[in-house]
């Protein structure tokens, strides 16, 4: 079935270095999404890649999709305390567009 | 206010017992989910419903039951808890199949004793 493996699994970071997390699945994929969980909060939804290679930015987020669909990478340049919280990738395939499945996230912590 | 809740924010039980999560949007979404949140697992998916009275099972789906008579609603039933449901349950609608954001409730904290 569906799996999707994310890496790094934590990620602890000084105040204005950058920050990445990957996102790969075992499959194609119809599209990917990306959350955004404060602690002790509920997860947020971020952004939807759909196209081979598409590229988006929010600010300082950079998303990307691979040209296989079947990557992805969210960057953080410059990381703030804002930015705190773990980054989950959510996953559907063309078999099933509803049933997604969300990789295990990557926690990024922040040091002043 | 629109959105969707999730109640009780907190629950305690004994193994053994029957326990009723209830999750209600105000959007009219089509899709709702139930996951679980465990240290390590990330979200995992239990239940899924794409219209009411169309229901489906996601990854882990042993030990729960969902229904949906009203769109507005997708109760998780635990039959008879036990510990290892010991957990955070977020529930999530999303409006349909082309744009996948999902919208998720606040969560609730369930301890099974």
């Amino acid at each position: 079935g569906q799996q999707v493996m994310q890496i790094p699994q934590y990620q602890h970071v000084q105040e204005g270095e950058d920050f990445t997390t990957y996102c790969n699945s075992s499959t194609t994929l119809s599209n990917i999404q990306w959350y955004k969980q404060r602690p002790g909060g509920h997860p947020v939804f971020l952004i939807q890649l759909v196209k081979s290679g598409e590229v988006k930015k929010q600010k300082r987020l950079t998303f990307q999709f691979g040209e296989a669909k079947k990557n992805s990478s969210l960057h953080i340049t410059a990381t703030q305390t804002t930015d705190v919280g773990t980054y989950f990738c959510a996953v559907s395939g063309y078999s099933s567009a509803s049933k997604i499945i969300f990789g295990s996230g990557t926690r990024l912590s922040i040091r002043p | 206010d629109a959105g969707i809740t999730q109640s009780p924010r907190y629950k305690i039980t004994e193994t053994g017992r029957q326990v009723t999560l209830m999750c209600h949007q105000t959007w009219s979404h089509s899709y709702m989910f139930w996951y679980r949140q465990d240290l390590g697992h990330g979200l995992r998916l239990i239940y899924y419903s794409a219209a009411a009275d169309i229901t489906d099972k996601g990854e882990v789906p042993d030990g729960y039951v969902v229904s949906r008579s009203k769109t507005e609603n997708f109760p998780l039933t635990l039959e008879s808890a036990t510990r290892s449901q010991t957990s955070v349950y977020f529930c999530a609608s999303q409006v349909g199949t082309t744009y996948n954001e999902q919208f998720f409730g606040p969560g609730t904290r369930l301890t099974v004793l």
